[in-house]
């Protein structure tokens, strides 16, 4: 049973930078890809990138000039790095398990991690 | 603005029927990619609902159906119980944007 578990500053100023960790544990940490997800108060779900674990990305073509997403194999952790933050970026940031490897199925996420609230503001 | 559209607010009696629609076009669903299906509890993290249009992981109950057809698809809950109050998201592909998409989301109520 996969667990992701993640952590990361909650309280940023505008133009700073966003940086979160997920943590996995349980399963196979190099035969899934990885995503995140956020979701802004009282708001729905956006995804912003995923990423496997050979660092293959992909990004929400919104996002893209401003996210980075790695991973660290030896310890099976995956981090989010948003610039230039703005009060738009407030949301609750989620870390996701990506199948992409169902046979016959489009991509999902399968297990998701606590979510972490961000907050920008000056 | 989502590309895949959903009711704000369903809801229904105990015991009754529920369905959620998420319309979608011809740059998702029409172009043949699967829908998927998560509920959100009050305070907690997406859970997995539906997987590729109509299958259930293992522990969601049977209540819960799935389907795609044309422009749209749908989520039904059968025999509503409290518990399922809940937010609901549709997800897919988008070959337009080329990126992952959620639905505007439903907010289911049990009368």
């Amino acid at each position: 049973q996969v667990q992701l578990q993640q952590w990361g500053e909650g309280l940023l100023k505008p133009s700073e930078t966003l940086s979160l960790t997920c943590a996995v544990y349980g399963g196979s940490f190099r035969s899934y890809y990885w995503s995140w997800i956020r979701q802004p108060p009282g708001k729905g779900l956006e995804w912003i990138g995923e990423i496997n674990y050979s660092g293959s990305t992909d990004y929400n073509s919104a996002l893209k000039s401003r996210v980075t997403i790695s991973v660290d194999t030896s310890k099976n952790q995956v981090f989010l790095r948003l610039n230039s933050v703005t009060a738009a970026d407030t949301a609750v940031y989620y870390c996701a398990r990506f199948l992409t490897m169902v046979r016959g199925v489009d991509p999902y996420f399968d297990s998701w991690g606590q979510g972490t609230l961000v907050t920008v503001s000056s | 603005q989502s590309v895949l559209t959903q009711p704000p607010s369903v809801s229904g009696a105990p015991g009754q029927r529920v369905t959620i629609s998420c319309a979608g076009s011809s740059s998702n669903f029409a172009s043949g990619y699967d829908v998927h299906w998560y509920q959100q509890l009050p305070g907690t993290a997406p859970k997995l609902l539906i997987f590729g249009n109509t299958n259930r992981p293992s522990g969601v109950p049977d209540r819960f159906s799935g389907s795609r057809s044309g422009t749209s698809a749908s989520l039904a809950i059968t025999g509503l119980r409290t518990e399922d109050e809940a937010d609901y998201y549709c997800q897919s592909y988008d070959s337009s944007l080329s990126d992952y998409v959620f639905g505007t989301g439903t907010k289911v109520t049990v009368l």
